[in-house]
């Protein structure tokens, strides 16, 4: 089956540490999408990436990190320069083509200790 | 900036009623998408309907339709005989057509559905 995946899909890390969170997708899209969501909000982008080694920033990247070094792969690092890093983050896909929508993986929830 | 407001940070409904969520956004854009998407408990976000800005006609999937106001950036969300699996996180987004594809997100409706 053709789809995004997210691991994993709970992570728990200690103040201070780095952590990367995985996002694959076999839909052959060009482009993926890094959201993160806060209760009571709605996502908000981190970074996207529209084309394999080339990524922009979103509204809120301070603190993050990415990188897409295949067309398959956009991992999202938190680094310690989060200052609050705990969320539920949702990775994306689509084709690069007008009106083409997003889809969705099931999300990682992080949790800083 | 583009944002996008939902006013209503929940509703709730009689199974098979209908029910109309709100959502405002403003853009000086002329050019541009407006979706709906639903976040059931699972947490996976669902695309429910999406409008084009430039077509009058509002769009509609089944039991669920839009009422795209363009002049007033306003676009509301149906239910018709609303369902018990229709109880999620509703979100309005926002994507202009052209340029990078990111949307913008109101911050969420939750419907509960009474039976």
């Amino acid at each position: 089956d053709g789809g995004i995946t997210q691991s994993p899909k709970y992570l728990f890390r200690k103040e201070g540490q780095n952590v990367t969170l995985s996002c694959e997708q076999n839909l052959n899209h060009d482009a993926m999408y890094w959201y993160r969501q806060d209760p009571g909000q709605g996502l908000r982008l981190i970074y996207y990436s529209q084309i394999v080694n080339d990524f922009q920033k979103g509204d809120i990247a301070e603190g993050y990190s990415v990188s897409r070094e295949k067309k398959e792969s956009f991992p999202l690092t938190v680094t310690s320069a989060q200052k609050n890093p705990t969320a539920f983050y949702l990775c994306a896909s689509s084709i690069v083509l007008s009106g083409t929508k997003q889809y969705f993986g099931p999300g990682t929830r992080l949790t800083v200790l | 900036a583009q944002t996008v407001t939902q006013s209503q940070p929940e509703m709730s409904v009689q199974e098979a009623e209908t029910v109309t969520l709100s959502c405002t956004y403003d853009t000086s854009e002329s050019d541009y998408y407006l979706f709906w998407y639903k976040q059931p408990p699972s947490r996976q976000m669902i695309l429910v309907i999406r409008q084009e800005a430039y077509k009058q006609q509002n769009a509609t999937e089944n039991r669920f339709s839009v009422n795209f106001q363009k002049a007033a950036k306003s676009f509301s969300l149906k239910i018709s005989d609303s369902q018990l699996g229709d109880a999620a996180m509703y979100f309005c987004a926002y994507r202009l057509i052209q340029g990078a594809q990111k949307l913008v997100f109101g911050q969420g409706t939750r419907l509960t559905i009474n039976p």
